[in-house]
């Protein structure tokens, strides 16, 4: 069955550092790859999508990259800030359905 | 601009009763969706509109989920009779052209609570 990973355990990272996202999947070919932040008891707020025939996007602070041979997404936020912290979700889409499958997510916390 | 805007933010019904969902998209975006999230669970795709039309469904649970969009604007999704397992926090989200720039605009969520 297809299926997203991400890291399970919190990341805790000191501030100013570079936090490093995975997110992995298996039994898929997805047309695009998305990141997103969720804050407690808010929605998801897109943060950045990557195409299968891109190797890296950049987004002010952001970086995604995307490695279809490995099956594997990472998301990259240098200089991290304690505002940085939240559950950061990652989600395939299929390209022809436009539904997304979703990670579990993994959450970020930046200690000032 | 205001984002998408979903109603209630919270509702707690018991078991066999009715709830109805509400999502007000972002103005002018055709593409609608709801999405799930059961706690410990990843969030789920639930249905897709296009405009009035229903696009994709084929993550409905079952027949006691009805969702909903009349004239292309309003979405509203319906549960009933209601579960325990319906638990959880639905979402809905919106996007103009979505191949364009792939961006999902999400409301806050309504969680529903069956006890």
């Amino acid at each position: 069955s297809q299926k997203i990973e991400q890291n399970s355990e919190a990341l805790n990272i000191q501030e100013g550092k570079t936090a490093t996202l995975t997110c992995n999947y298996t039994n898929y070919s997805p047309a695009y790859l998305q990141w997103y932040r969720q804050d407690p008891g808010r929605g998801p707020v897109f943060l950045l999508l990557i195409r299968e025939n891109e190797k890296e996007k950049r987004k002010e602070r952001l970086k995604v990259t995307f490695d279809t041979t490995l099956k594997q997404s990472l998301f990259h936020i240098t200089a991290s800030q304690p505002a940085d912290s939240a559950t950061y979700l990652c989600a395939l889409d299929a390209g022809n359905n436009r539904k997304l499958i979703w990670g579990l997510g993994t959450s970020l916390a930046v200690n000032p | 601009e205001a984002g998408v805007t979903q109603f209630p933010s919270h509702s707690v019904i018991e078991k066999g009763q009715t709830v109805t969902l509400r999502c007000d998209p972002i103005s002018g975006h055709d593409n609608l969706y709801w999405y799930r999230r059961v706690m410990g669970k990843e969030i789920k795709f639930l249905l897709h509109f296009v405009k009035e039309s229903k696009q994709d469904e084929s993550g409905m649970p079952n027949n006691r989920f009805l969702a909903e969009r009349t004239g292309g604007t309003y979405s509203t999704l319906k549960v009933q009779p209601a579960e325990l397992e319906d638990s959880g926090v639905y979402f809905c989200a919106s996007s103009q052209d979505y191949r364009a720039t792939g961006e999902l605009f999400f409301g806050e969520g309504s969680r529903l609570t069956v006890l």
